[in-house]
């Protein structure tokens, strides 16, 4: 059976203090890896789909990479605003689509 | 402006009683898709479908029925609600790739139902 795991489960940092977080998967055939970001209360909001291993993305302080086995959320310098929970998703082979809990991270001013 | 739209935003029921909460999409998708967030289990997916009359089981279906007549509705029908059913209750539409895959996904803003 296809597993997501995210780590860590929260992360607490100082405004400008850069970290990751990690998204590792055991899929067989991984067709890709969707990122996103949900504040408290949301729905979910796309944030990046990576398709194979090597590729990376960016949208503003957000890079998300991909290997064979785990995607990493980079976080640059980070602002109050980043604060949210943010999910990661194979790109299912199947039409059904599993989540991982989710890290919850909190931007301290 | 393109939206994933649910309803009722909020609801307090009382065990048994049928409910429905429509979700509504603008943006002629065919895969659509219910979830269900509770606290330490993320979002578990309910049902989904591929298009009109075509419907299969997410990872929690029991409790729950579903309905696609028209590619743009995806009603999510609890039949007999009880308790464990409290939760928080997502929407979600895409494209479907050349792949035979999901495209992003656009979710609505949450159902939140109480069942008393």
């Amino acid at each position: 059976e296809d597993q997501v795991t995210q780590s860590p489960e929260a992360l607490r940092l100082q405004e400008g203090e850069s970290s990751s977080l990690n998204c590792s998967y055991t899929v067989s055939g991984l067709r890709g890896l969707f990122w996103y970001r949900q504040d408290p209360g949301k729905g979910p909001e796309f944030l990046f789909t990576l398709y194979s291993a090597g590729e990376e993305k960016e949208k503003e302080r957000l890079k998300a990479t991909l290997t064979k086995k785990e995607s990493f959320l980079h976080i640059t310098a980070p602002k109050p605003e980043d604060s949210a929970t943010y999910l990661c998703a194979p790109v299912p082979n199947d039409y059904k689509l599993s989540f991982g809990a989710g890290t919850t991270v909190t931007v301290r001013a | 402006e393109a939206q994933v739209t649910q309803n009722p935003r909020y609801l307090i029921t009382v065990t048994g009683k049928k409910l429905t909460v429509t979700c509504s999409q603008n943006m002629n998708h065919e895969y659509m898709s219910w979830y269900r967030q509770d606290p330490g289990l993320g979002l578990r997916q309910i049902y989904y479908s591929m298009n009109v009359e075509v419907t299969d089981k997410g990872d929690v279906p029991e409790g729950y029925k579903v309905s696609r007549k028209e590619k743009r509705n995806f009603p999510l029908i609890l039949e007999s609600p009880s308790p464990n059913q409290t939760s928080l209750y997502f929407c979600a539409s895409s494209l479907l790739t050349l792949a035979g895959t999901t495209g992003e996904l656009f979710f609505g803003e949450g159902s939140r139902l109480t069942v008393l």
